[in-house]
This record gives structure tokens, C-alpha cells and sequence, in this order.
């Protein structure tokens, strides 16, 4: 079965940092790039990282840049966000997502969420 | 705040055809990059419904449909059904970022 498991998610004070994985399942991973998109409680989804299966590209929303690091670990099947110097408005559930080439770079395939709540 | 503008809701009676449009500028939409649907059932992740513009993954019903005309695109769903109620967000790229639209909110009568 296809599938991505996040993880990681949790309860952190302003300023503060945490590291989610994205575990990947019954696919070839390293064949695909993939994105994290996080959504804040009640609001939109809002697209955050982007990275390439070679990790050769990376992009960031400019609300994070700087302070969020997307990486990748082909060998594991893993997806990475770091974020550093969390605000209270980082707090959201975060999704992984899987970019699909063949459906014209769509996000095919999602994780049920990790949630991130940023407070004092 | 979003580059691509969705109807904060929309609504219809079972069996009715509702749609929903996603409006974006010459930078998004009308660069010509394609057009991709999501819906969100409440409690859940996103899933894929229309991806480039108009073309359904499998399993997705032929009830819903996609269309991409200058700088906007439609989702509409026809027959609706009580299942359909749920968030629904289009998707494109800007200045080759990803871009999600405001959402808009389906609700069965």
C-alpha cells in the first residue's frame, strides 16, 4: 500500500525547534519529489516546502524561509522538516506530500498529519 | 493570503449541480501553469480529485468535473450527493511556487 506516515509533531514554546519525518511506503521514493503543505486550525491549506528526488531543488514559502529546512534521506524513505525559531502562527497540522510527474505534478498521495502547536 | 480566490462557500439540494471557481492572475493560472483539485472530508487529509485542469485519478466519481479558461479554473459537481459535503481548494504554481487556493466549503441542503 502507498503510503506516508509523519511524525514528530508536538507541543513547543516560541523560539523553539522541532523536526518532523515523513516515513514513505510502497513506492520508490527516491523517484519523486515531495512537498510538506500545513494547515492552521479552522484556516486553508498553505504549501510550505518543496524538494526534488535528487534534492537538487528546494524551494520555501517565503513565510518560513530562513527558518525552515526541508532535506530527504533516499536510503531511508524519509522526508525532513526542520523548523527553528517556531512562532505562534507555525501552529498547524503539517501534511507530507507526494508530487506526481505522471498527473502533471499534482499531489497524489497525502499523510494523515502531524500537528504542531507553538505557545507558552 | 492566497493568490488564487475561492467562494468561502457554496451550497445545493441533492441531486443539484454546484460550482466553484478559482480565480487567479496572469502570474498563476494565466502563466498557463495547470490547474490541480483537492477535497478534504472533514477530520481527514486532502485528496486528489482533478489534476491538470480536468483529468480525474481513478476512483474519483464522474461527477466532478474540471475546466481552465485564461487566468481562472471551475470545479463542478454535478448530482450532488451528501458525501460531497467537505472543503474543496484548487492548486497551481506561481513564479513556479506552489499556490493552494482560499477553499471553499460544500454544503448539501
Amino acid at each position: 500500500e502507498v503510503q506516508l506516515v509523519e511524525s514528530g509533531g508536538g507541543l513547543v514554546q516560541p523560539g523553539g525547534s522541532l523536526r518532523l519525518s515523513c516515513a514513505a511506503s510502497g513506492f520508490t521514493f527516491s523517484s519523486y519529489s515531495m512537498n510538506w503543505v500545513r494547515q492552521a486550525p479552522g484556516k486553508g491549506l498553505e504549501w510550505v516546502s518543496y524538494i526534488s528526488s535528487s534534492s537538487s531543488t528546494i524551494y520555501y514559502a517565503d513565510s518560513v524561509k530562513g527558518r525552515f529546512t526541508i532535506s530527504r534521506d533516499n536510503a531511508k524513505n524519509s522526508l525532513y522538516l526542520q523548523m527553528n525559531s517556531l512562532r505562534d502562527e507555525d501552529t498547524a497540522v503539517y501534511y507530507c506530500a507526494r508530487e506526481d510527474t505522471a498527473r502533471d505534478d499534482a499531489f497524489d498521495i497525502w499523510g494523515q498529519g502531524t500537528m504542531v502547536t507553538v505557545s507558552s | 493570503q492566497s493568490v488564487l480566490t475561492q467562494p468561502p462557500s457554496v451550497s445545493g439540494a441533492p441531486g443539484q449541480r454546484v460550482t466553484i471557481s478559482c480565480t487567479g492572475s496572469s502570474s498563476n493560472i494565466g502563466a498557463g501553469y495547470d490547474v490541480h483539485w483537492y477535497q478534504q472530508l472533514p477530520g481527514t487529509a486532502p485528496k486528489l480529485l482533478i489534476y491538470g485542469n480536468s483529468n480525474r485519478p481513478s476512483g474519483v466519481p464522474d461527477r466532478f468535473s474540471g475546466s481552465k479558461s485564461g487566468t481562472s479554473a471551475s470545479l463542478a459537481i454535478s448530482g450532488l450527493q451528501a458525501e460531497d459535503e467537505a472543503d474543496y481548494y484548487c492548486q497551481s504554481y506561481d513564479s513556479s511556487l506552489s499556490v493552494f487556493g482560499t477553499g471553499t466549503k460544500v454544503t448539501v441542503l
